[in-house]
């Protein structure tokens, strides 16, 4: 069985200052391991995946995540937001098959 | 490429009437999963196809819904009859890579 635990449901930033979002995974495999954003009205797009390549993984728009297995975490981080970073962020897990796990969701909000 | 569409993007429709969602995934993807999105339950995986048959259908809410792939370009999704409490944003994705799935807009159903 596999979970995911986004420990905030609600993150807010001031534009220019960090962005740290929290996820914990429990697998029984290897897992891979995602990120999705979420605009408003709009449909999930990956920001950023680990496959058990770098522990390090870089995605689009500025953002990264790290990998520590012994932690069973992956946090994204963004080292300073923008206005464009208001969404709803979902940390995933795939372990195996092909179906994905997703966690509750962080809703961003930047503040001018 | 136009990226995975869906329609309608909305649907208003009254307890008991027929519902439904269309899908059509990326060109060349041969994965395509279904999803419900709600407040209350966050993102569930309803079903997925691997080269248009049904692998997994376990997230199926009950008899009420069932879902095709009768070709490569084309999924539906349908509700009959349909309840209030069917009300959520259904989402298609697509992938060619399991682990990289490409999501519509997501179609926004309203059961009054």
């Amino acid at each position: 069985a596999q979970s995911v635990t986004q420990l905030d449901s609600h993150v807010s930033v001031s534009e220019g200052t960090p962005v740290l979002l929290r996820c914990n995974y429990s697998s029984s495999y290897s897992p891979s391991l995602f990120w999705y954003v979420q605009h408003p009205n709009k449909g999930l797009q990956l920001l950023l995946k680990y496959t058990s390549a770098a522990t390090l993984v870089k995605g689009i728009n500025g953002f990264e995540a790290e990998f520590k297995k012994s932690e069973t975490s992956f946090h994204l981080t963004k080292p300073s937001a923008h206005m464009s970073d208001a969404a709803e962020y979902f940390c995933v897990v795939q372990a195996a098959g092909n179906k994905l796990t997703f966690g509750g969701g962080t809703r961003v909000l930047v503040k001018p | 490429d136009a990226g995975v569409i869906q329609s309608p993007r909305h649907e208003v429709t009254e307890m008991g009437q027929e519902v439904t969602l269309r899908c059509k995934p990326i060109s060349g993807h041969d994965y395509l999963f279904w999803y419900r999105q709600t407040m209350m339950r966050g993102l569930e995986l309803l079903i997925y196809f691997n080269n248009n048959v049904p692998i997994d259908d376990s997230g199926m809410p009950e008899d009420r819904f069932s879902a095709k792939m009768p070709n490569a370009s084309f999924s539906t999704l349908k509700i009959q009859p349909s309840e209030p409490r069917d009300s959520a944003v259904y989402f298609c994705a697509s992938s060619f890579d399991p682990n990289e799935q490409f999501f519509g807009p997501g179609t926004r159903l309203t059961v009054l």
